[in-house]
Formats: structure tokens, C-alpha cells, sequence
């Protein structure tokens, strides 16, 4: 069974681009999950997407946009990149939508925004 | 609002010792709550729950809802326990975590 999987996994922009993260969800996982975690803190929800659509969105702005494919991969998409949009984005998979199913985690994208 | 709170960000402990990392939370209704560890170089992965009530790697968390906490304990610390352990709340489908504590365990 594979894991989830992101890339790049390291990437470094100048504030103003825009960056696409990418992620592929577990074997037989339909939902995905988007997190930020700033360094020192945990990390902070940003969206979910089931079935291609969005399934809940935290406190974001909306310069951060996500897809989802028909095989469940997603990618997270954050325009105009300001210098606080540097942190690990986590990507996260489950079976089914809603929080009592595991969620299992990617490893990571490091966004450096300069 | 929703919240988690982890009170400490650093635990240190001697090998064998008693280890509590607390969690508390605020929240309305019934809580769904979690504890995740990240082991390092490792990805963040689900340490236990607190619906499945049971013991991971010796680790427990009792759900205490007058005290709205959730705290994680291991009667005698060993050195691969040391790592970063964060709280979470589920609430419809996302998580909400706390900031984390670093357990160190000394030989």
C-alpha cells in the first residue's frame, strides 16, 4: 500500500509568485486535507476536498485554491505569495470524509517565500 | 471558539520516569480527540484516540469532559518515546491541533 505522497519537496519563491503543491492520496483514500504548519506551531487546517469538491475551508483567504482529480490527487494552489506564506504544507488522505476517520500524512512541502 | 491548548512546549524526563503531556480543548458538544506523534525525519501519524480507548505503544489518554482535557501518559518513559506529540480536535471532517510538545527522554 503507498502513502501519501507531496511534491516538490522543498521549493523557494519571491512574494508576489504563485506555487502549486501536489499530493497523492493513499491507495483507496477518496479525501484530502491541506494543512500549513509555521514553524513552532502546529499545523492549521485549510481545506478538505471529497470527490473532487470542497468539504470545509478554515481561515484562509482566498488566494489559497485547491483541486482534486478524479483519482483523488489534489494540489493546493496559493497566489500573489506574501513572505508569511512560508511554512510546511502538509497534505493528508482518509477513507471517507469526516474527522473520525484517520487521517494519514504526507511528509511535506517546505515553501520559502522571499 | 474551538481550541486546543498545549500547555508546555518542552517536556524533558529521565528514562523510565512517569510521562503526562497534557491537552486541553474547548469545545461544544461531543469531542472528537486525538493525539498525533512526529518521530524525527518522520511524517506526522495518528498516536491514538480517544473513541478506540486504547493503549499505543503504552501511551493512554483518558477523555476527562468536566476538565475538558485529554492528557497522555506513559507510566515509564523510554528513549524512543522522544519526539514532538500534538492534541487534536476533529470537528466536522478537519482537524484543529495544538502547538505541540517536544518530549525528550534522557538516558
Amino acid at each position: 500500500e503507498t502513502g501519501v505522497t507531496q511534491s516538490p519537496t522543498h521549493l523557494i519563491k519571491t512574494r508576489g509568485q504563485q506555487v502549486t503543491l501536489r499530493c497523492s492520496s493513499q491507495s483507496g483514500h477518496n479525501t484530502v486535507s491541506w494543512y500549513q504548519q509555521a514553524l513552532g506551531q502546529g499545523p492549521q487546517f485549510i481545506f478538505q476536498y471529497y470527490r473532487e469538491e470542497e468539504n470545509g475551508r478554515g481561515n484562509f483567504p482566498p488566494r489559497f485554491s485547491g483541486l482534486q482529480f478524479p483519482n483523488y490527487s489534489s494540489e493546493l494552489n496559493v497566489n500573489a505569495l506574501e513572505l508569511d506564506d512560508s511554512a510546511l504544507y502538509l497534505c493528508a488522505s482518509q477513507r471517507l470524509a469526516g474527522s473520525t476517520d484517520t487521517q494519514y500524512f504526507g511528509p511535506g512541502t517546505r515553501l520559502t517565500v522571499l | 471558539a474551538q481550541r486546543v491548548t498545549q500547555p508546555e512546549k518542552l517536556l524533558s524526563v529521565f528514562k523510565g520516569a512517569p510521562v503526562e503531556l497534557k491537552c486541553n480543548y474547548s469545545y461544544s458538544g461531543s469531542p472528537e480527540l486525538f493525539w498525533y506523534v512526529q518521530y524525527s525525519r518522520q511524517r506526522l501519524q495518528l498516536l491514538l484516540r480517544h473513541i478506540s480507548r486504547e493503549s499505543i505503544k503504552g501511551f493512554t489518554a483518558d477523555l476527562n469532559k468536566g476538565e475538558t482535557s485529554f492528557h497522555l501518559k506513559k507510566p515509564f518513559a523510554q528513549e524512543e518515546d522522544s519526539a514532538m506529540y500534538y492534541c487534536a480536535l476533529g470537528n466536522t471532517g478537519k482537524l484543529i491541533f495544538g502547538q505541540g510538545t517536544t518530549l525528550q527522554v534522557k538516558p
